[in-house]
């Protein structure tokens, strides 16, 4: 069973401060993806890496997929009140399970003003 | 643009009571799947389907059953509620395999209370 592990936990920061998330694995994942969760919705893909040593930039956001493709970071610059929410990673897997995704339990943070 | 509608968006249900939450998409995407979460435990994957007549179960299947006769509809039918599955359900679906970078596209999911 592949787990990913997400820290920390739980994140309150003040609005314009940087922050770093993180997602770890004993396994390899052919693809690692974030998402965003609002209160009363639905997860929300952010982004997608599928090289090892990628990195995506989304305005403020940086997404890092390590070199061994176990472990992702996300990265947010002077955070904003908006970007308060559920950060979830998820990876997926080639072969028989190339549908499923696995979830790591998340990272709640939130941006005071 | 529906994506993936989920309805209800709240249900409250007596111990013993059956439902269908149900879920469609109109995005013609193969894949969909069931998700339940619950403070502590993440996104848990209940029941998945990977095309029209064809379904499989995840990791927390007992208690639920799934059955998609078409591409655009996958509907979770709770056949006799338990308080344990008082839960915020999830359903979603992909346009491709996940391993090469295709994303999920969820619903915004049932709040069930299960008393």
């Amino acid at each position: 069973t592949q787990l990913l592990e997400q820290s920390p936990q739980f994140l309150s920061i003040q609005e314009g401060e940087n922050l770093t998330v993180y997602c770890n694995s004993s396994s390899v994942f052919s693809s690692l993806q974030w998402y965003r969760q609002e209160p009363g919705e639905g997860p929300v893909l952010l982004v997608t890496v599928v090289t090892g040593g990628e990195v995506k930039k989304l305005k403020r956001l940086t997404f890092q997929f390590g070199d061994a493709r176990k472990d992702s970071s996300l990265h947010i610059t002077a955070a904003q009140t908006g970007d308060t929410g559920l950060y979830l990673c998820a990876g997926g897997l080639s072969g028989g399970s190339n549908y499923k995704l696995t979830f790591g339990k998340g990272t709640l943070l939130t941006v005071n003003p | 643009n529906a994506g993936v509608t989920q309805t209800p968006k709240f249900q409250v249900l007596k111990t013993g009571q059956s439902m269908t939450l149900q879920c469609a998409q109109d995005m013609n995407h193969e894949y969909m799947s069931w998700y339940r979460q619950d403070p502590g435990m993440g996104l848990r994957l209940i029941h998945y389907s990977v095309g029209a007549g064809i379904t499989d179960q995840g990791e927390v299947p007992n208690g639920y059953n799934v059955s998609r006769s078409t591409t655009e509809d996958f509907p979770l039918r709770l056949l006799s509620a338990a308080p344990s599955q008082t839960s915020v359900y999830f359903c979603a679906s992909t346009k491709g395999k996940t391993g090469v970078g295709y994303g999920y596209t969820f619903g915004s999911g049932t709040r069930l209370t299960v008393v």
